[in-house]
């Protein structure tokens, strides 16, 4: 069965520092990862997925996450954090045409 | 284009009663399905659908019934809600194939 694991519930980093929200999985065959943004009261906004290819993916607002497939990781990066990245994130995993499996989040606090 | 809308916004229940959750799409993405989303729980999948007339269950299936009589809408039912299903949920949708979900807005519940 496939898995995915956000060991942290909250991260907080001061504004323009880099920040890293963690994410690990387990599946049995290729992965596709993604990383979704969910704002207060809203749905899940998409940020950026590998499914081939190269091994750094960039996505939205100047996010980016790495592919590691030795560590089964699937970090969520950014090199300067802002307080509009306040937000609650989302990592996720399937294999093939399987419904999506999602971590549990971890709440970015980004402070000014 | 709207994307996928969701209705009611807001709804409160007493335990026993029913009512239905409607998710509608206007992007002819054949896949479609409902999450829950409750704290520290992430989000879990209830039910999926590949395509009209097709429908199969997730993790978390049991007190919700769910039909695809058409490509655009998927209504999610509850014939006797519990306080256990008070939760917010998300319908979201994608083209057969391809990866992306795109998410309704959510739909708030509370069962007292």
């Amino acid at each position: 069965a496939q898995s995915v694991a956000q060991p942290e519930d909250q991260v907080n980093v001061a504004e323009g520092n880099p920040l890293t929200v963690k994410c690990t999985y387990s599946v049995s065959g290729n992965p596709y990862l993604f990383w979704y943004v969910q704002y207060p009261n809203r749905g899940l906004q998409f940020l950026l997925k590998y499914i081939t290819g190269d091994n750094l993916v960039k996505g939205s607002y100047g996010f980016e996450a790495e592919f590691n497939k030795s560590q089964t990781s699937f970090h969520l990066k950014k090199p300067s954090a802002l307080v509009s990245d306040s937000a609650l994130y989302f990592c996720a995993v399937r294999v093939g045409n399987t419904p999506l499996v999602f971590g549990k989040g971890t709440r970015l606090s980004v402070i000014a | 284009n709207a994307g996928v809308t969701q209705t009611p916004k807001f709804q409160v229940l007493k335990t026993g009663q029913s009512m239905t959750l409607q998710c509608a799409q206007d992007m002819n993405h054949e896949y479609m399905s409902w999450y829950r989303q409750d704290p520290g729980m992430g989000l879990r999948l209830i039910h999926y659908s590949v395509g009209a007339g097709i429908t199969d269950q997730g993790e978390v299936p049991n007190g919700y019934n769910v039909s695809r009589s058409t490509t655009e809408d998927f209504p999610l039912r509850l014939l006797s809600a519990a306080p256990s299903q008070t939760s917010v949920y998300f319908c979201a949708s994608r083209v057969s194939g391809a990866n992306v979900l795109t998410f309704g807005a959510g739909s708030r519940l509370t069962v007292l």
